[in-house]
């Protein structure tokens, strides 16, 4: 059964750095598999952050793609994303899913973390 | 980027009712299209794949047809778990993107 849940903090400061990890359990990230970012900002819908294969190959949204970084930890198995400078239309439940290569699209996601932008 | 239409926004069915919600691309993404339920608080669950593949333990009344630029999900005989918002996403181009969701209510 794969699971993936994310980590890091709730609150972050305007223009600071926003930093999640993706645990992921009962699966390999060293597999034919993209490792991906939604967004949803409260009561709004759904935004793809990017993703990242597990050789570290990534696509990122263009809207975003100034400010984002993905990576991949095989010997922790898990991911992490970064997003810098970030304003208050940053706050978002940020999910982390996995997308499997080909036809499929994302089939696991993690439950979610909230993320406020805050001073 | 590939803008992604879904209508209704918002519809009031029974249980039993039979409900479809369109989705409609900017431009040809082949089948190449995701169905999505999301329940309040909780995170998307894949229903449909490749435009009318069933995800694996989703049950057969949720069925997705279409092609090219035109899509539709299916809900036949709503049942009360069924409540919920619906999102289309396309997987064809980069930046992938999700329609704004059709939100199924109890009438």
């Amino acid at each position: 059964q794969v699971q993936l849940q994310e980590s890091g903090p709730g609150l972050v400061k305007p223009s600071d750095t926003l930093s999640l990890t993706c645990a992921v359990s009962g699966y390999s990230i060293s597999s034919t598999n993209w490792w991906g970012w939604i967004r949803q900002p409260p009561g709004k819908g759904l935004e793809w952050i990017g993703y990242i294969y597990y050789s570290g190959n990534t696509y990122y949204n263009p809207s975003l793609k100034s400010r984002v970084t993905m990576s991949v930890d095989t010997s922790k198995n898990e991911f992490s994303l970064k997003l810098s400078s970030v304003t208050a239309v940053d706050t978002a439940v940020y999910y982390c899913a996995r997308k499997t290569s080909g036809y499929y699209p994302f089939e696991y996601w993690g439950q979610g973390a909230l993320v406020t932008v805050s001073s | 980027d590939i803008q992604m239409t879904q209508s209704p926004s918002s519809l009031s069915a029974s249980v039993g009712d039979r409900v479809t919600i369109t989705c409609r691309a900017s431009q040809d993404i082949g089948s190449w299209l995701a169905w999505y339920q999301q329940k309040p608080e909780k995170a998307p669950k894949s229903l449909i794949y490749a435009a009318s593949g069933l995800q694996s333990g989703v049950p057969s009344r949720f069925s997705g047809s279409g092609s090219g630029t035109d899509f539709t999900l299916t809900i036949n005989s709503l049942q009360p778990e069924d409540f919920a918002t619906y999102y289309c996403q396309q997987y064809n181009t980069h930046p992938l993107t999700f329609g704004g969701g059709t939100k199924v209510e109890m009438k």
